[in-house]
């Protein structure tokens, strides 16, 4: 069983739109999460962080649910440079130097 | 821009040659990560420094490929008599040290492509 897991997508959502993707984590130790940007053929970019409490950042909601080991990605009024491939990353349960990547839900936000 | 540094940024070589690439992390980051990634699929960890010391590799790492950090600063990641299937985005990366919470920032990648 991956470590991480994403739905592939494509997410094809109109500009203005809202929309969210999940991620499932197979460790429940787990203790550190992130979402990161990765554009095509780029390196993937910190997006944010993933706090217990859930977290904000502009447009950026992300939350975490240990009980269901999941976390969250909801990105309101979606632009056209918001089309990316977002990455779920999360680290090892006993060794959070040690980081697990999803393979990336694509997101095309569309005039 | 003092961001993570690697190259080359592409490199083609043919089946069974040796290709090195080189990583220059931030400088105040003590922790560096090597990944691989191929088209369609998230960074694979390879394997990561403490320092100049070499934690954990993974077993994606077969005995052709080879990590050095020799001064805690500066890593070399070494693929001998390369194979076709090693053709993929070669990822550099590198962190602070901490308790968590410590993201990894990356590198331009190395792309390596091998015919």
């Amino acid at each position: 069983r991956k470590e991480v897991e994403q739905d592939p997508g494509p997410f094809n959502v109109p500009e203005g739109a809202t929309v969210a993707f999940n991620c499932t984590y197979s460790n429940s130790a787990s203790q550190s999460f992130f979402w990161y940007r990765q554009d095509c053929r780029k390196e993937p970019k910190l997006l944010m962080s993933v706090y217990s409490s859930g977290n904000e950042d502009g447009r950026f909601t992300a939350q975490l649910n240990r009980a269901s080991q999941y976390i969250s990605l909801l990105i309101r009024d979606s632009k056209l440079s918001d089309s990316a491939t977002y990455l779920c990353v999360v680290t090892a349960a006993r060794d959070f130097n040690k980081f697990y990547f999803g393979s990336g839900t694509k997101l095309n936000v569309k005039p | 821009d003092t961001g993570v540094s690697q190259n080359p940024r592409h490199k083609i070589t043919k089946r069974g040659q040796n290709v090195t690439f080189r990583c220059d992390p931030i400088s105040e980051h003590n922790r560096l990560y090597w990944y691989r990634q191929t088209l369609g699929q998230g960074p694979e960890f390879l394997t990561y420094f403490q320092n100049e010391a070499q934690l954990e590799k993974s077993r994606l790492l077969s005995d052709r490929f080879s990590a050095e950090r020799p001064k805690g600063s500066f890593s070399t990641l070494e693929i001998q008599r390369t194979e076709q299937g090693d053709s993929a985005m070669y990822l550099c990366a590198s962190s602070l040290p901490g308790t968590g919470y410590s993201p990894l920032h990356f590198g331009n990648g190395t792309r390596l492509t091998v015919t």
